[in-house]
């Protein structure tokens, strides 16, 4: 099945740096991919959508300068969290959709800042 | 507009017993349905979907869903819990009269099976 690779799936960083996800399609082409921030115990919270070739598109409430998302070709698209701070720190998940029903998700990648 | 609601946070069952994990949805049109599963500090897995056809669904692991209409629910079962069935599942419905492809989520429930 359709695979999407998300990495790192850990990181920890210190205050005031930037901290870059990337998140591939292996073997499908996503032109459209999802950004998701997951507190805990809490269900995932859709930051942004992500196109190939232009501008992202971002949900209410979501910094556009603070999460930086970069959509380069069509199997890579990249969050980069600027200038993070400790309330950074969450569980960041994205998705890319294969069709109209299916969507695959990356396996996380855990921010810690410091 | 879309919704979803899981009622329980946490669901405890022992181990060999059947479990459901309830879901109940809201949408103007007709749903797309869909139940994931993660582990921690893991991302989402596919567990199963309803389309169209037959209200029983069957996916992955011996889990199940029955999708129904009238009650707008489409819970999770599985007739013999295990201990490995241990996560936090995830409803997800999407509106299929909407032209957008993003699901939205419920708040999740922890199953806890016990030994």
């Amino acid at each position: 099945g359709a695979v999407v690779s998300q990495h790192p799936s850990r990181v920890i960083c210190k205050s005031g740096t930037s901290v870059k996800i990337e998140c591939r399609s292996l073997d499908f082409q996503a032109t459209t991919m999802f950004w998701y921030r997951q507190f805990p115990k809490q269900s995932l919270m859709l930051m942004a959508t992500s196109n190939e070739g232009s501008k992202a598109t971002y949900e209410q409430g979501v910094e556009k300068d603070k999460f930086l998302i970069n959509h380069a070709s069509l199997t890579l698209s990249t969050l980069t969290v600027t200038s993070a701070h400790p309330e950074d720190s969450s569980f960041y998940i994205c998705s890319a959709p294969a069709g109209v029903t299916e969507a695959f998700f990356g396996q996380g990648t855990r921010l810690t800042v410091v | 507009a879309q919704s979803v609601a899981q009622p329980e946070d946490q669901v405890n069952v022992a181990e060999g017993n059947p479990l459901t994990v309830k879901c109940t949805y809201s949408v103007s049109g007709n749903p797309y349905l869909f139940w994931y599963v993660q582990y921690p500090n893991r991302g989402l897995q596919f567990l199963l979907k309803y389309i169209t056809g037959d209200n029983l669904v069957k996916g992955s692991y011996g889990f199940e869903a029955e999708f129904n209409k009238s009650q707008t629910s489409f819970h999770l079962k599985k007739p013999s819990a295990l201990v490995s069935d241990s996560a936090l599942y995830f409803c997800a419905v999407r509106d299929r009269a909407g032209g957008s492809y993003i699901p939205t989520f419920g708040r999740g429930t922890s199953l806890i099976v016990h030994p």
